[in-house]
């Protein structure tokens, strides 16, 4: 089971920012550094924040990522209709010795 | 170009085995670690397995441990994971993800396969 909590929908009209939270624990989140993806059906997850706040070449800096003690968030603003997707936080956990991943967020733009 | 194509996915009964590939091409694949993420219907992302550069740590979700394996072949440039004892509830999409960053601490994870699927079912 996922052990790093999202809510499990976000929306916001065009042009609206939306924040999305990821809450772990001292384990995960509290030591380590935390990666968002972003997740169409039917395709490949793409990496959207690494290290907790750096963007890869090619996201848009509409996406933003913070971290602070063992939470995490993921904003996007400037919301756009392409930015409907399925978002999820990750983190290598020293307890368990493996990558989790966050329970995924589902962004609606209205 | 970096590119990781998935296979092996199908219909398979419980208590079968299979065995997934991931291809990898546009990069040295002996220079990175991999991962195995699994989706189910409906379902998040769930991490399966990772496996250093020489294969001299493999790491496994509890959920699988001792019943999938992971492995490399750096002269192929491929990924595997060999599937025993399978169960309805490991019905995903399988992808391979290429693992960027030093330690795995401070790694991530930064191209993916578009996955394949295996259905467990009778």
């Amino acid at each position: 089971q996922s052990v790093l909590t999202q809510p499990p929908s976000a929306s916001g009209t065009p042009g609206q920012r939306v924040t999305i939270s990821c809450s772990g624990s001292s384990s995960n989140i509290g030591s380590n550094t935390v990666n968002w993806y972003q997740h169409l059906p039917g395709t490949a997850p793409k990496l959207l924040i690494y290290n907790n706040n750096q963007r890869p070449s090619g996201v848009p800096d509409r996406f933003s990522g913070s971290k602070s003690g063992t939470s995490a968030s993921l904003a996007i603003s400037g919301l756009q209709s392409e930015d409907e997707a399925d978002y999820y936080c990750a983190a290598w956990d020293d307890s368990l010795n493996g990558y989790v991943f966050g329970t995924g967020t589902k962004v609606t733009v209205l | 170009e970096v590119q990781l194509v998935e296979s092996g996915g199908g219909l398979v009964k419980p208590g079968g085995s299979l065995r997934l590939s991931c291809a990898a091409s546009g990069f040295t694949f002996s220079s990175y670690s991999m991962n195995w993420v699994r989706q189910a219907p409906g379902k998040g992302l769930e991490w399966v397995s990772s496996i250093s550069t020489s294969s001299s740590y493999k790491y496994y979700a509890d959920s699988v441990k001792g019943r999938f394996t992971i492995s490399r072949d750096n002269a192929e440039n491929s990924l595997y994971l060999q599937m025993n004892s399978l169960r309805a509830e490991d019905t995903a999409v399988y992808f391979c993800a290429r693992v960027m960053g030093g330690a795995y601490s401070s790694s991530w994870f930064d191209y993916w396969g578009q996955g394949t699927l295996v259905t467990v079912s009778s």
